[in-house]
């Protein structure tokens, strides 16, 4: 069965430091990946995506993630966190090319960042 | 920007209730989802919808039901309430017509059921 698995629930980063979130799937082919941030109270907002080409995609708000087949990842990375990045992060992946009702965006349980002042 | 807007930010229901919680989108999009979230357990899929009429079940669709009547609408009923259906739900809806998977989501802002 097709899995998200985001391992860390909970990171805590100063604020100007780099962060990075870890996420890994179980696929057989390539997935589109996505990565999304919920601030507190709102639904969730799309960061930056990956379908193919070139694997170290950019996003909004300054953040970016690298896809790399061999290890099944799809990691966040941003240089230097902003208190306004303090939220929660999702990545999600549906199977390349499936269809109909067999269609589904499988989401990681998240990850909880909190910046330090 | 695609405007995703859910009725209700906050609703409180007894057990046994009858719950509607509406969803409307502007942007003409195809589809539309419903999702629960709960603390753990990430987003989970209740149902979704690919058209007009048209409703697929997702992960956990016990206990809901959904009416897309039309395009831009997307109603997620609970037809008798219960307590273990407490939670956050998010509505979100996709350009992408059916068989083309490439589409990201757009979210609303979320209904945070509560049923006592």
């Amino acid at each position: 069965a097709q899995s998200v698995t985001q391992p860390d629930i909970h990171i805590t980063v100063s604020e100007g430091a780099s962060l990075e979130l870890r996420c890994n799937y179980s696929y057989g082919a390539t997935p589109y990946l996505f990565w999304y941030v919920q601030s507190p109270g709102q639904g969730l907002q799309l960061l930056l995506k990956y379908f193919s080409g070139d694997t170290l995609v950019q996003g909004i708000k300054g953040f970016e993630a690298e896809f790399k087949r061999s290890q099944s990842s799809f990691n966040l990375r941003k240089p230097s966190v902003h208190w306004s990045d303090a939220a929660e992060y999702f990545c999600a992946v549906v199977l390349n090319g499936s269809g109909g009702s067999n269609y589904k965006l499988t989401f990681g349980k998240g990850t909880l960042l909190t910046v330090n002042p | 920007d695609v405007k995703v807007t859910q009725s209700s930010r906050y609703l409180v229901k007894r057990t046994g209730e009858k719950v509607f919680l509406e969803c409307v989108q502007d942007m003409d999009h195809e589809n539309m989802f419903w999702y629960r979230q709960d603390p753990g357990l990430g987003l989970r899929l209740i149902y979704f919808s690919y058209d007009v009429k048209m409703k697929e079940k997702g992960d956990i669709p016990e206990g809901y039901s959904v009416s897309r009547e039309k395009k831009e609408r997307f109603s997620l009923i609970l037809e008798s309430a219960s307590t273990n259906q407490t939670s956050m739900y998010l509505c979100a809806s996709s350009l992408a017509p059916r068989g083309l998977y490439n589409s990201p989501l757009h979210f609303g802002n979320g209904t945070r059921l509560t049923v006592t």
